[in-house]
């Protein structure tokens, strides 16, 4: 099965700094997904990485996805208070209807 | 315009007894899923289904047995439940290649 590995566990910044989140498979990625979680609410979806060396940005997130398809990054830029929460990664294991997930990045960002 | 509903949000309840939890999506998606995350925050995937057959069964008790009357809803039904079993479970839809829409959790606490 495929597991994937996300560093750091958690994440203390002040805001206005950079940030970088990686995830890591043990298999080929054949498409790999960021989400965030806030504390005690849902997983809202940020970004889908299918082909190797794909980058995508949304407003101060960048997520690339690297040329062998087994690492993934995320990156904040400029942190602020509203990207404090839990990122998770999560790739299709293979059986193409469900996400094996990673442990998560705990985010907080201070003033 | 909730895309991925459950019910209940919170559910606290005691040892041995059999409680459900709903979730309806109007989204049109033929997957649905569920999961579970820990304490820990480890999202884990539990059961998926596919047009209302069962695809995915991870490795789970028996007690849970999840029902799909229609594509539209994926329940859990929860026997005899155990302190182990308290966690947050999440419902999500999607189709093949996409990303995951979750709903907003239902926080089950087992005394």
């Amino acid at each position: 099965s495929q597991e994937l590995e996300q560093s750091p566990q958690s994440l203390i910044v002040q805001e206005g700094k950079n940030l970088t989140i990686n995830c890591t498979s043990s298999k080929t990625l054949y498409g790999l997904y960021w989400y965030k979680q806030k504390y005690g609410e849902g997983l809202i979806f940020l970004m889908m990485l299918q082909k190797g060396g794909e980058e995508k940005s949304h407003e101060k997130i960048t997520a690339k996805l690297d040329e062998k398809k087994q690492q993934s990054s995320l990156h904040i830029t400029a942190s602020q208070p509203s990207h404090a929460g839990i990122y998770l990664c999560g790739a299709d294991g293979g059986s193409g209807y469900a996400l094996n997930f990673g442990k998560g990045t705990s985010l907080l960002v201070t003033p | 315009d909730t895309a991925v509903s459950q019910t209940p949000k919170y559910l606290v309840t005691q040892m041995g007894n059999d409680k459900s939890i709903k979730c309806e999506q109007n989204l049109g998606h033929d997957t649905m899923y569920w999961y579970k995350q820990d304490s820990k925050k480890f999202l884990k995937i539990m059961f998926s289904y596919n047009n209302k057959e069962l695809i995915i069964n991870e490795t789970v008790p028996n007690r849970f047995s999840p029902k799909s009357p229609d594509k539209a809803h994926l329940n859990l039904h929860i026997n005899s439940l155990e302190l182990g079993d308290s966690a947050v479970y999440f419902c999500a839809s999607s189709q093949p290649n996409s990303p995951l829409h979750f709903g907003n959790g239902t926080r089950l606490t087992v005394t």
